[in-house]
């Protein structure tokens, strides 16, 4: 059971433009959204989290936008950079009262060209 | 931000030998740390909640005698695959958060394992 799926498992923008990744999950109960970035054969980097009582939090380029009526979530980068280019992970977060886990998406490869 | 470190970064080995990974908060004290693990072109997948002087907690369908973890101090965290073998070639990434840091875990860079 896939509770945090990225449909997309590729994307390809102009450098420049804005990248729109997207996000979707089925557990009510996630209390945070995490957008990490990754290069092959590295660890996960993190790049900005909402919480699940917001719509919108903002970090220079990065903004993540959640609607939660639609368990849905988006990551917009504006304006996409070369350097920009790797793997995004979406990730949801259960507080259990004892633990805290995440749940990761499959990912989507965003590739910036010139 | 905080540094998690793991080590080796890459390990070959022949099947049923044992692999040590060892993880590492280098700037903080993590009383838990986490283990995933990743296949090729798929998410990562968590395996086990190591916690400090106590046991493992193992997520479901991982064999908790075959991934031996040992978490002895408030900064070591260690993974061990016992009698490895092909299918258990993975990349395994190690993670923790350190306190007041809330919702964000941060990762080391992994360990490809390969297992001939």
């Amino acid at each position: 059971d896939q509770q945090v799926k990225q449909n997309s498992p590729s994307l390809s923008v102009q450098e420049g433009r804005i990248s729109i990744l997207n996000c979707d999950y089925t557990n009510s109960m996630f209390d945070y959204f995490l957008w990490y970035k990754k290069y092959p054969a590295e660890g996960p980097t993190f790049l900005i989290s909402i919480s699940s009582i917001k719509d919108k939090n903002e970090d220079g380029r990065f903004t993540v936008f959640l609607n939660k009526s639609a368990k849905h979530l988006s990551l917009h980068i504006v304006p996409s950079q070369p350097g920009d280019s790797a793997v995004y992970f979406c990730a949801a977060r259960i507080y259990t009262g004892t633990a805290s886990k995440l749940t990761f998406g499959t990912g989507t490869r965003l590739q910036v060209t010139l | 931000g905080a540094v998690v470190s793991q080590h080796p970064s890459w390990v070959i080995c022949k099947s049923g030998t044992s692999v040590k990974i060892e993880c590492r908060s280098l700037d903080f004290q993590a009383t838990t740390m986490f283990w995933y693990r990743q296949f090729p072109k798929q998410s990562l997948m968590l395996m086990a909640t190591s916690n400090e002087g106590s046991k493992a907690t193992y997520e479901q369908g991982v064999e908790k005698d075959k991934f031996l973890i040992n978490h002895a101090s408030l900064t070591l965290s260690t993974l061990t695959v016992t009698s490895a073998h092909p299918e258990d070639s993975s990349f395994y990434i190690c993670s923790a958060s350190p306190p007041g840091s809330g919702e964000k875990l941060f990762f080391g860079s992994g360990t490809q394992l390969s297992v001939l």
